[in-house]
């Protein structure tokens, strides 16, 4: 079975600035999806951003950025610039495409929270 | 466009009454998926739909709980009896699945609380 990890409950930056988000996955498959959610306040969960194992290179969507270590089965989030509308629960989330492992498999999430 | 609709919001119902909750995916995905997080347990996948068919009900805490998609349109997750444990935060979401890791795409979610 996969497991996704997320060491870290809460965490608070200041506006402006650059937080890193971790996150730690095992699996024995070698290609699969990986994801960061956001859950805002108003509780609907929106894609942050999405990477394929199969892909080197990290994927990057605005001030948000990855950092894929497939060997290590690391993949953190940077978020630059921080914004009050940043704060969160932040989820990563695990995929392997196909058959009936078709599903997100969720780490427990990191609430973020943006201070002015 | 629409995105996923869920009903109810909100639901307070006494322990031992039934509780069925409505979900209208994206039109045009073949994929369903029933989410419940609690504090305590975070998110977790109670079953999974493609194309109208139950893949995979793994995740169904018990008899209590079925779930049902008679149409491509529309699904519904049921509780009878239910209990207080079953109070959570109840996600529907929907995907595109072609061959790939499609995007989820989660509507607002159905609190239930049972007294």
């Amino acid at each position: 079975a996969q497991t996704v990890t997320q060491s870290q409950p809460e965490m608070s930056v200041q506006e402006a600035e650059t937080v890193t988000l971790s996150c730690t996955y095992d699996t024995s498959e070698n290609n699969y999806y990986l994801f960061w959610y956001k859950q805002p306040p108003s509780r609907q969960m929106i894609l942050v951003i999405r990477q394929e194992a199969y892909k080197q290179q990290n994927a990057t969507e605005n001030r948000f950025s990855v950092n894929f270590q497939k060997a290590a089965k690391s993949f953190s989030l940077k978020i630059s610039d921080s914004q009050l509308g940043d704060t969160a629960m932040y989820f990563c989330a695990f995929m392997i495409p196909g058959g009936s492992n078709y599903k997100l498999t969720f780490g427990k999430g990191t609430l973020l929270t943006v201070n002015p | 466009d629409a995105g996923v609709i869920q009903s109810p919001r909100h639901e307070v119902t006494e322990m031992g009454q039934e509780v069925t909750l409505r979900c209208k995916p994206i039109s045009g995905h073949n994929s369903l998926f029933w989410y419940r997080q609690t504090m305590m347990r975070g998110l977790e996948l109670l079953i999974y739909f493609n194309n109208n068919v139950p893949i995979d009900d793994s995740g169904m805490p018990e008899d209590r709980f079925s779930a049902k998609m008679p149409n491509a349109s529309f699904s519904t997750l049921k509780i009878q009896p239910s209990e207080p444990r079953d109070s959570a935060v109840y996600f529907c979401a929907s995907s595109l699945v072609s061959g790939g890791g499609g995007e989820l795409f989660f509507g607002e979610g159905s609190r239930l609380t049972v007294l």
